[in-house]
């Protein structure tokens, strides 16, 4: 079936420092999502995008759906300490109907 | 508010026992869905749905079941058949038009463990 490869799996930064993720798939998506999801919590909506080469902005971060519609990264602009959780992406692919998610990225921020 | 509300937020099972884990949205959402998430893996359907009284198997529904006998309701019952039950369990919902494209939205989980 589809699958989502997602990097980094975690990652530590200093407070301020820009952040980057990324997900790719081993075909072709038409919508990719990013979530964050806080321990003990559901996973919240950050950005949806529908279109190939679609560059996307919520605040300090920003995300975008890959020219070939196999990838998607997300940027966040100077972390903060409440940036600290799981940054899950996900995808809705041609052949199935299914929400397909990646493994996540642990963020972690040292204030 | 509109949202997604799960209950109870933590649920122990007994060996040999079903339970029965609630989710309820006043969002008018057609699609309601199942996800069981263990640590460090990415979410994993157990089953959804598209409209009321009916439901599909997603990719991990052996030993789960569910209903939906109302656009509102949509809960998920862990029977003893599971053997390894111990997990975070997601509900979430998606608007109309279909399941595909479509974002999903999140309750905020039932952590279930065994006794």
């Amino acid at each position: 079936g589809q699958q989502l490869n997602q990097s980094p799996q975690s990652m530590f930064i200093q407070e301020g420092e820009d952040v980057s993720m990324n997900c790719t798939s081993s075909s072709i998506f038409n919508t990719w999502l990013w979530y964050k999801q806080d321990p003990g919590e559901g996973p919240v909506l950050l950005i949806a995008l529908y279109k190939a080469g679609e560059l996307t902005s919520n605040g300090r971060l920003t995300a975008q759906f890959g020219i070939t519609r196999k990838d998607s990264f997300l940027n966040i602009s100077a972390s903060i300490p409440s940036d600290v959780g799981i940054y899950f992406c996900a995808g809705y692919g041609g052949s199935q109907g299914n929400l397909i998610f990646g493994k996540g990225t642990k963020l972690s921020v040292k204030p | 508010d509109g949202g997604i509300t799960q209950s109870p937020k933590y649920l122990f099972r007994k060996e040999g026992q079903n339970v029965t884990l609630s989710c309820e949205q006043n969002l008018n959402h057609d699609a309601m869905y199942w996800y069981r998430q263990d640590p460090g893996q990415g979410l994993r359907l157990i089953y959804y749905s598209q409209i009321v009284n009916d439901f599909q198997k997603g990719d991990i529904a052996e030993g789960y079941s569910v209903s939906r006998e109302k656009k509102e309701s949509f809960p998920l019952t862990v029977t003893s058949a599971q053997k390894n039950p111990t997990a975070f369990y997601l509900c979430a919902s998606s608007p109309p038009g279909g399941i595909s494209n479509q974002p999903q939205h999140f309750g905020d989980g039932t952590r279930l463990s065994i006794l």
